[in-house]
């Protein structure tokens, strides 16, 4: 398996435009997360899915995050209008089930916004 | 690539040496425990957890400690490797399935 893929790895956005992550999960995994990891703030729980259920997204930080996972393959978490305090890296994570200790992570993508 | 923060608490030894990372709690009621690395440009890597009603638990060259008396977490590594330098995060496991991560100490090994 390929593990946790992201996409893009890297993007670079104007402020007020809408940004875009991917996520494709491990195969067989039914639970998935999305982090953000800052020098200030580390690493935080943005959202979580169970069975492509949002089961809790009290960590967006405001109505300018939204997250969906149409099917058990794909994720996006969309930033609109986006604003330079939303540079980080962003990190999704999948697992085999809620219970799970262990969350496997992909790359993360380094948002830019200028 | 993707990194995390420059002003972690750092912890340097020597190849070979020992190394212990410590890590305080404030949450009684997780579940587990756990601890991660993170290397330069990649995501977060599970090494190993605890549960909560465990005081030791050892794996491959890792051994974590839980002191619930006065919430504190330790990761032991045995003799440390080149490849052990990365940043390690203490978490705990709360409410069935979230995962909150603390700050991390940055790990540098010196050959």
């Amino acid at each position: 398996d390929a593990g946790v893929i992201q996409s893009p790895r890297h993007e670079v956005t104007e402020m007020g435009q809408e940004v875009t992550l991917r996520c494709k999960p491990i195969s067989g995994h039914n639970s998935l997360f999305w982090y953000r990891q800052t020098m200030m703030r580390g690493l935080e729980l943005l959202i979580y899915f169970n069975n492509n259920v949002p089961i809790d997204d009290s960590g967006m930080p405001e109505d300018r995050f939204s997250a969906k996972m149409p099917n058990a393959s794909f994720s996006t978490l969309k930033i609109q209008p986006s604003e330079p305090r939303d540079s980080a890296v962003y990190f999704c994570a999948s697992s085999t089930d809620r219970a799970s200790t262990e969350a496997f992570f992909g790359q993360g993508t380094r948002l830019t916004v200028v | 690539g993707e990194s995390v923060g420059l002003h972690l608490p750092t912890l340097s030894v020597q190849e070979g040496d020992n190394s212990i990372i410590n890590c305080a709690y404030s949450n009684s009621a997780s579940d587990y425990f756990i601890w991660y690395k993170q290397e330069s440009g990649k995501g977060p890597q599970f090494i190993i957890d605890i549960r909560s009603n465990m005081d030791k638990r050892q794996g491959q060259r890792v051994t974590v400690l839980l002191n619930k008396t006065v919430k504190h977490l330790s990761l032991q590594i045995a003799a440390t490797q080149p490849g052990d330098s990365a940043v390690y995060f203490c978490a705990e496991h709360t409410g069935g399935f979230k995962t909150i991560f603390g700050a991390g100490t940055r790990l540098f090994v010196k050959a």
